[in-house]
């Protein structure tokens, strides 16, 4: 079945980059995307990914997938301390005709100084 | 902001009343969603509304019943709810609802059953 795993901490010091990990079930995916979400508030998209690149960068977001791993990753350069959330995974499964996300627990980024 | 707009953000009910949630999306999008976000379980899509036609009932019990009277609008009517349905509710939209359009979140509507 489909199935997105992610740490559910992540722990770094303000200038320092960030890595957050993901795995995936579903190979059919056509997209992967990269939510944050900080307190109080909704989801906000941050990136996404089309499943024919290994790689996309957007200024401190650098993305990469291994699809034969089933591998997404999140590196933030410079975190600074407003980068402090929960990051969600998710991949996009088309069963049934629509489009529809399939997410992982969360990763909750603590930045300190 | 998205775009996507939930009221009212935080809601407290008890369990014999009658409530609703309703999001609006100015986007022009044609597919609308319902998530609940809960500290034990990750988030769980509810239904999905692809031009006003429900496409999917994610096995949700009957006392969620959602309404989509036009593509802009969804609501979720709550009632006789259960502590356990405590949980942040997410509306979300989408350009249609073909693999690969980008969902919309809004900022999420915070409920607490008592």
């Amino acid at each position: 079945g489909e199935d997105v795993e992610q740490s559910l901490f992540l722990s770094v010091r303000e200038g320092d980059s960030s890595v957050i990990n993901c795995t995936y079930t579903d190979s059919s995916s056509t997209y992967l995307y990269w939510y944050k979400q900080e307190p109080g508030a909704g989801l906000q998209l941050l990136t996404y990914i089309f499943s024919n690149m290994d790689m996309k960068q957007d200024q401190r977001l650098t993305v990469l997938l291994n699809k034969k791993d089933k591998h997404l990753s999140l590196r933030i350069a410079d975190t600074q301390t407003g980068d402090s959330a929960i990051y969600f995974c998710a991949e996009s499964s088309n069963s049934g005709g629509y489009n529809k996300l399939i997410f992982g627990a969360g990763t909750r980024l603590a930045v300190h100084p | 902001e998205t775009g996507v707009t939930q009221t009212p953000r935080h809601l407290v009910m008890g369990m014999t009343n009658k409530k609703s949630l309703k999001c609006e999306q100015h986007l022009g999008h044609n597919a609308m969603y319902w998530y609940k976000q809960s500290a034990k379980k990750p988030l769980e899509l509810m239904f999905v509304y692809s031009l006003e036609e429900r496409v999917e009932n994610n096995s949700v019990p009957s006392r969620f019943s959602p309404e989509c009277p036009n593509s802009s609008h969804l609501f979720l009517h709550l009632h006789t709810l259960q502590p356990e349905d405590s949980a942040l509710y997410l509306c979300a939209s989408s350009p249609d609802r073909s693999s690969g359009n980008t969902i919309y979140f809004g900022e999420g509507s915070w409920l607490t059953v008592v």
